[in-house]
């Protein structure tokens, strides 16, 4: 069931800062967020993922706010291999799948 | 191996036979995953592997498709009686334990019933 709202598509100029939003309202608190991308023609790629602390890794940034009720995932310089889909995913601990919902479409323009 | 190997990458079969999809996951990865993604959709969960644990079958669409993992590696999903609807992208994904650990997933066995 999707726990997660996220916009169908987006665009964002080379180089620039991709900001990615993600409604989760009902998170519970032992729910973690997970960011995955698909390229196309290719299998998810685990990007990062967070539980209350704002995480950062050499792929991206994930900003959570303060109640969980939303986070952002941040690429900090985009590039056309940024293109994607990009889904955030809401995981409760010992579950025994991820839920991937419909995601964002991110393209990235020269 | 380095990551997770699917085979074969695509395969195009008749309506009505049988496929075998193979998934070889990471070396010591205890957890493996099968998902299918129709064109255009999003991933749909199909079954579940954890050690020797009994599988979480609750995805699995209809009796038509089964899976196994043997020896705690390598998987096979079986589709019998293959219908159009069954074309897919199938992909098989491993962690190293049922978790927090982020999943890797193989490039996926692209399937076309003509």
């Amino acid at each position: 069931d999707a726990k997660t709202t996220q916009p169908t598509s987006m665009d964002c100029a080379e180089g620039r800062a991709a900001n990615l939003p993600c409604n989760h309202s009902t998170i519970s608190g032992n729910e973690y967020v997970y960011w995955y991308r698909q390229i196309h023609s290719q299998g998810p790629q685990y990007i990062i993922h967070g539980l209350k602390n704002n995480e950062t890794n050499e792929m991206a940034s994930l900003i959570i706010t303060e109640d969980r009720k939303s986070s952002t995932l941040i690429l900090p310089h985009a590039t056309l291999r940024d293109t994607a889909v990009y889904y955030c995913i809401v995981y409760q601990t010992g579950a025994n799948n991820l839920f991937f919902g419909t995601g964002t479409r991110l393209t990235v323009i020269p | 191996g380095a990551g997770v190997s699917q085979s074969p990458s695509n395969k195009v079969t008749e309506k009505g036979k049988d496929v075998e999809l193979r998934c070889d996951p990471i070396s010591g990865h205890t957890a493996l995953y099968w998902y299918r993604q129709s064109l255009g959709q999003g991933l749909e969960f199909l079954i579940y592997f954890q050690g020797n644990s009994a599988p979480d079958k609750s995805g699995l669409p209809s009796d038509r498709f089964s899976a196994e993992r043997t020896g705690g590696s390598v998987s096979t999903l079986t589709i019998q009686r293959t219908q159009q609807e069954d074309s897919a992208v199938y992909l098989c994904a491993s962690s190293l334990t049922k978790g927090t650990h982020g999943y890797t997933f193989g490039s996926g066995t692209r399937l076309t019933v003509v």
